[in-house]
């Protein structure tokens, strides 16, 4: 069984510009969540989905940032305007259920220049 | 929000030594996760324990519900088992209901 990937594994990028980072979770995996971990810290929640839905969009720093997860599947997360700021690693996980234990991807390394 | 305090941030210890990481959480608690992070950057899942006693080879963990802590022992410690460690969790009540609360990590050193 596959775990969770993401696409790509690295995306360097100009101020300014706009890119877009792919989760695929874990076949049959109800919930998927995106996390940010900047360099030296623990990873810091962005945005759940149970199905569809952003059951809770609590952690987004700004309206700069945008999540869809149409078929209730892959997941893209959207970043406009980047800035330097937003140069982290952004991690992507998936459970079975709400609460239920959590698997992550390996991460997308955002640079921002 | 819930609040996650790790201890002690780093331990560096011989190959062969026994260890144990603290977790303590300020409110109870839905999931209670233990990571190790490897240098890669991999988070690998090691125990899912939002309560109890579970244990997985040299590795074993407890959470006190109750008493909002958990413990992670590793023992006869390898090489391999360097990184950073965390301890994650999920609120029972507050924002981010259902993203994981991560811990700033304990880094840990194992000297051959």
């Amino acid at each position: 069984g596959a775990g969770v990937s993401q696409t790509p594994s690295n995306k360097v990028t100009e101020k300014g510009k706009y890119v877009e980072l792919r989760c695929d979770p874990i076949s049959g995996h109800t919930a998927l969540y995106w996390y940010r971990q900047s360099l030296g810290q623990g990873p810091e929640f962005l945005i759940y989905f149970q199905g569809t839905g952003a059951a809770d969009d609590s952690g987004l720093p700004n309206d700069r940032f945008f999540a869809v997860r149409p078929e209730g599947s892959v997941s893209t997360l959207k970043i406009q305007r980047t800035e330097r700021g937003d140069s982290a690693v952004y991690l992507c996980a998936s459970s079975l259920s709400r609460a239920g234990e959590q698997f992550f991807g390996p991460g997308t390394r955002l640079t921002v220049l | 929000g819930i609040q996650v305090e790790q201890s002690p941030p780093d331990l560096i210890l011989q190959e062969g030594a026994n260890s144990t990481l603290r977790c303590n959480f300020s409110d109870s608690v839905n999931n209670l996760q233990w990571f190790h992070q490897n240098p890669w950057g991999q988070l690998i899942n090691l125990f899912y324990i939002p309560s109890g006693t579970k244990q997985n080879g040299r590795l074993s963990a407890t959470t006190v519900a109750t008493e909002r802590y958990s413990l992670l022992y590793i023992s006869s410690s390898q090489t391999t088992d360097s990184g950073v460690y965390f301890c994650a969790v999920v609120g029972v009540t507050g924002g981010g209901a259902d993203g994981l609360t991560f811990g700033k990590g304990t880094h840990l050193i194992i000297q051959p």
